[in-house]
C-alpha cells in the first residue's frame, strides 16, 4: 500500500504570506495527485487534481508541482478564508490514501 | 448537479453495527464510483473502500476487510456502508464519496469531486 506524508503538520502564517505545504509518497505515484482544503464541520473540497491542476472554480493563488513521488501546494497570497487545513491524497491505485493533513492557522 | 445526502447520526454500543446510508441524485447511480471516508474527532481522513455499483466490485481497505459491507439499493439509488464489531476507536464522521475519473489530452484527473454532509457515529457503552 502507498503511504502519503505531509509536513508541517501545522503553520502559523499572515494573511499575505506564501505558503507552502509538501506531501511525499512511499513510492512513485507519477502525477496522480490530489489536494483537499477543509474547514470544520465540512466536507473536503478539491483545490488541485493530476499535481498541478487547477480545479474549476479554485482562485489561482493556488497551485501544485511534482511528480513522482515529491509534491508541493502552494499558496501565493493568504487570504483569511483560506485558514483550513489541507490534504494530500494519492488516485494512483487502491487503496486510495490520504495525507495526515496540515493545519495553516492564523498568526 | 449531484447531490449525496447521508443519513443521520448514530449512537451504537461496543459491538454493535451501523449502518450508513447515501442518497443519490442527480446522476445515475451505476456510472460512479462510490467511496467511503471517515474522520475521528480532531484527526485527519481515512480511506475505507469502494463500492462499483455498476458491476458490484468492492474494494476495502485492509484496516476494516471482515468489519464494513458497501451495498447498494438501486431501486432507490442508495448506498449503503455497514461497519460491525464497533469500537469506540470507530466514533468518527463518515462520508459518502463520489470518485470522478476523466482522462483527456494526457492528462488524467482522478478526484473525489462530490462528499456527502458526513454522518457522526458514536461508539459508547
Amino acid at each position: 500500500d502507498i503511504q502519503m506524508t505531509q509536513s508541517p503538520s501545522s503553520l502559523s502564517a499572515s494573511v499575505g504570506d506564501r505558503v507552502t505545504i509538501t506531501c511525499r509518497a512511499s513510492q512513485s505515484i507519477s502525477n496522480y495527485l490530489n489536494w483537499y482544503q477543509q474547514k470544520p464541520g465540512k466536507a473536503p473540497k478539491i483545490l488541485i487534481y493530476a499535481a498541478s491542476g487547477l480545479q474549476s472554480g479554485v482562485p489561482s493563488r493556488f497551485s501544485g508541482s511534482g511528480s513522482g513521488t515529491d509534491f508541493t501546494l502552494t499558496i501565493s497570497s493568504l487570504q483569511p478564508e483560506d485558514f483550513a487545513t489541507y490534504y494530500c491524497q494519492q488516485s494512483y491505485s487502491s487503496p486510495r490514501a490520504f495525507g495526515q493533513g496540515t493545519k495553516v492557522e492564523i498568526k | 448537479q449531484v447531490q449525496l445526502v447521508q443519513s443521520g447520526a448514530e449512537v451504537k454500543k461496543p459491538g454493535a453495527s451501523v449502518k450508513v446510508s447515501c442518497k443519490v441524485s442527480g446522476y445515475t447511480l451505476t456510472e460512479l464510483s462510490m467511496h467511503w471516508v471517515r474522520q475521528a474527532p480532531g484527526k485527519g481522513l481515512e480511506w475505507m473502500g469502494r463500492f462499483d455499483p455498476e458491476d458490484g466490485e468492492t474494494f476495502y481497505a485492509q484496516k476494516f476487510q471482515g468489519r464494513v459491507t458497501m451495498t447498494e439499493d438501486t431501486s432507490t439509488d442508495t448506498v449503503y456502508m455497514e461497519l460491525g464489531s464497533l469500537r469506540s476507536e470507530d466514533t468518527a464522521v463518515y462520508f459518502c464519496t463520489t470518485e470522478n475519473r476523466d482522462c483527456t489530452n494526457g492528462v488524467c484527473r482522478i478526484i473525489f469531486d462530490y462528499w456527502g454532509q458526513g454522518t457522526l457515529v458514536t461508539v459508547s457503552s
